[in-house]
C-alpha cells in the first residue's frame, strides 16, 4: 500500500505570495488532517477534512484554508504569506474512525518564506 | 483549555532504559498516542492507550492514568536508532468531533 504523499517537498516563497500544498492519502482513507510543525511550537492542528467536508478546525487565521476532493486528495492554501508561516507542513491520513485509529503522516512540505 | 506537557530533551546511554513523561489537560479524552519522529522524517505511530494501565510492544511500553492526566513511554534496551523526537498526542472530543492535540515533543539522544 502506498503511503501518504505530499508535494512539493520544499518551497521558497516571498512575503505576500500565496502557496498551495498537496496531499494524497493512503488508498481507502477518507480523513486528511493538516499540521504545522515548528521547533518551538511542535505540531499545531490546522484542519481536518472527511469526505470532502471540513470536520474540524484549529486556531489559525483565515489565510489558511483547505479543501478535499472526491478522491480524498487534499490541498492546503496559504494566502498573503508572512515570515512566521515558515514551517514544515504535515498532512496525515486515517480512515477517520475511533479506537486505535492511528494517523499516517506524509514526509511534509518544508515552506520557507523570505 | 488544552495543554500537553513533555520534557524538551533527554539523554540516555545505549542499552539503558528511559521513561518519557507526558501530562495533559484536555476538555475531552478519547485516547492517547505516542509517535516517533526521526529528524527530517514523518512521525510514525508507536502506541495507543485509551484505558488505564500498561501496553507493551516489544522494547516499547506505554502507560496511562486518566485520573491523573498522565502517560509515559518506556523504552528498554536503548539503541542508537532510538535517537529521535517522541510526540505525545491526545485525541480530544471537546468539539463533538475528534481532534488530535500534540505536545511539543521530547528529543531523545542515545549515546554510545
Amino acid at each position: 500500500k502506498a503511503g501518504v504523499t505530499q508535494t512539493p517537498r520544499y518551497l521558497i516563497k516571498t512575503r505576500g505570495q500565496q502557496v498551495t500544498l498537496s496531499c494524497s492519502p493512503i488508498s481507502g482513507h477518507r480523513s486528511v488532517s493538516w499540521y504545522q510543525q515548528t521547533p518551538g511550537q511542535g505540531l499545531q492542528f490546522l484542519f481536518e477534512y472527511f469526505s470532502e467536508t471540513q470536520r474540524n478546525k484549529g486556531n489559525f487565521p483565515g489565510r489558511f484554508s483547505g479543501r478535499q476532493f472526491s478522491n480524498s486528495r487534499s490541498e492546503m492554501n496559504v494566502s498573503t504569506l508572512e515570515l512566521g508561516d515558515s514551517a514544515l507542513y504535515l498532512c496525515a491520513s486515517s480512515s477517520g474512525g475511533t479506537g486505535e485509529e492511528k494517523l499516517f503522516f506524509g514526509s511534509g512540505t518544508q515552506l520557507s518564506v523570505l | 483549555g488544552q495543554n500537553i506537557d513533555q520534557p524538551t530533551e533527554m539523554t540516555a546511554t545505549e542499552g539503558a532504559i528511559v521513561q518519557i513523561n507526558c501530562t495533559y489537560q484536555t476538555s475531552g479524552f478519547n485516547g492517547l498516542f505516542w509517535y516517533q519522529q526521526h529528524a527530517g522524517e514523518a512521525p510514525t505511530f508507536l502506541s495507543y492507550n485509551v484505558l488505564d494501565g500498561l501496553e507493551e510492544k516489544g522494547r516499547f511500553s506505554s502507560f496511562l492514568s486518566r485520573s491523573k492526566g498522565y502517560s509515559y513511554l518506556l523504552l528498554k534496551e536503548l539503541q542508537m536508532k532510538d535517537s529521535a523526537s517522541y510526540l505525545c498526542a491526545v485525541r480530544d472530543t471537546a468539539s463533538g468531533t475528534y481532534k488530535y492535540i500534540f505536545g511539543t515533543g521530547t528529543r531523545l539522544k542515545v549515546l554510545a
